[in-house]
């Protein structure tokens, strides 16, 4: 299994841009989530999605969409990028809800918005 | 709002050194509490979770507790080893919101 992998692994955009940040996990895992990491931040969590065609917003949804039309990818959108969005962005999936809930997460993308 | 407290922020020791890592959470409706590793410029490699009725689990080298009530764990890494240097994160999975809340992490570097 490749477990959960993330494209691309760079990123530099300028403000207003918009891109697709992608996401794909090959264990059928139900759970997908997205967190952003930023220094003093530490990581917090943008969208989750509990299963294909549910979705939610985290802690800090604003400036990003997300759609999950199968189990296996969970793309997250930023529709007009600004300075504030650079960041480590992290997907994270999980099988189940619950005490058995371990979450495997990407090797991350790196983003710079000038 | 949960919180998660990492003490200390950063620590270094010299190799062989026996350490203890503490996480402490101020909700304790939590589903489990997982500990995770992470190199610089790297993901978050998972080092062991915990699940809420359980006091404590081991891996190798690595030993996690959790205390549910008074809201803490402690991740005890035996003979540390230069290869043991990195940042150290903990995170609790809410039994609300469907989220892991972290903690800042602890940056250990072990010296050879």
């Amino acid at each position: 299994n490749a477990g959960v992998t993330q494209t691309p692994k760079f990123q530099v955009l300028k403000t207003g841009q918009s891109m697709t940040l992608q996401c794909a996990q090959d264990m059928n895992h139900e759970y997908m989530s997205w967190y952003r990491q930023d220094p003093g931040m530490g990581l917090r969590l943008i969208h989750y999605s509990v299963g294909a065609g549910i979705t939610d917003q985290g802690e800090v949804p604003n400036g990003y969409n997300v759609s999950r039309s199968t189990t296996e990818d969970f793309p997250l959108r930023l529709l007009s990028a600004a300075p504030s969005q650079t960041s480590v962005y992290f997907c994270a999936s999980s099988y189940s809800r619950g005490t058995m809930n371990e979450q495997f997460f990407g090797p991350g993308t790196r983003l710079t918005v000038l | 709002k949960q919180e998660v407290t990492q003490i200390p922020a950063a620590l270094s020791v010299p190799e062989g050194e026996n350490l203890v890592l503490n996480c402490s959470f101020t909700d304790s409706a939590i589903y489990n509490l997982q500990w995770f590793r992470q190199d610089p410029g790297k993901g978050l490699t998972s080092l062991l979770l915990i699940q809420s009725s359980q006091r404590e689990q081991t891996s190798g080298r690595l030993n996690a507790s959790l205390d549910k009530s008074s809201g803490r764990s402690t991740l005890y890494i035996a003979a540390s080893q230069p290869g043991d240097s990195a940042t150290y994160l903990c995170a609790v999975y809410m039994e609300y919101g469907n989220k892991l809340v972290f903690g800042a992490g602890t940056i250990l570097r072990v010296k050879s």
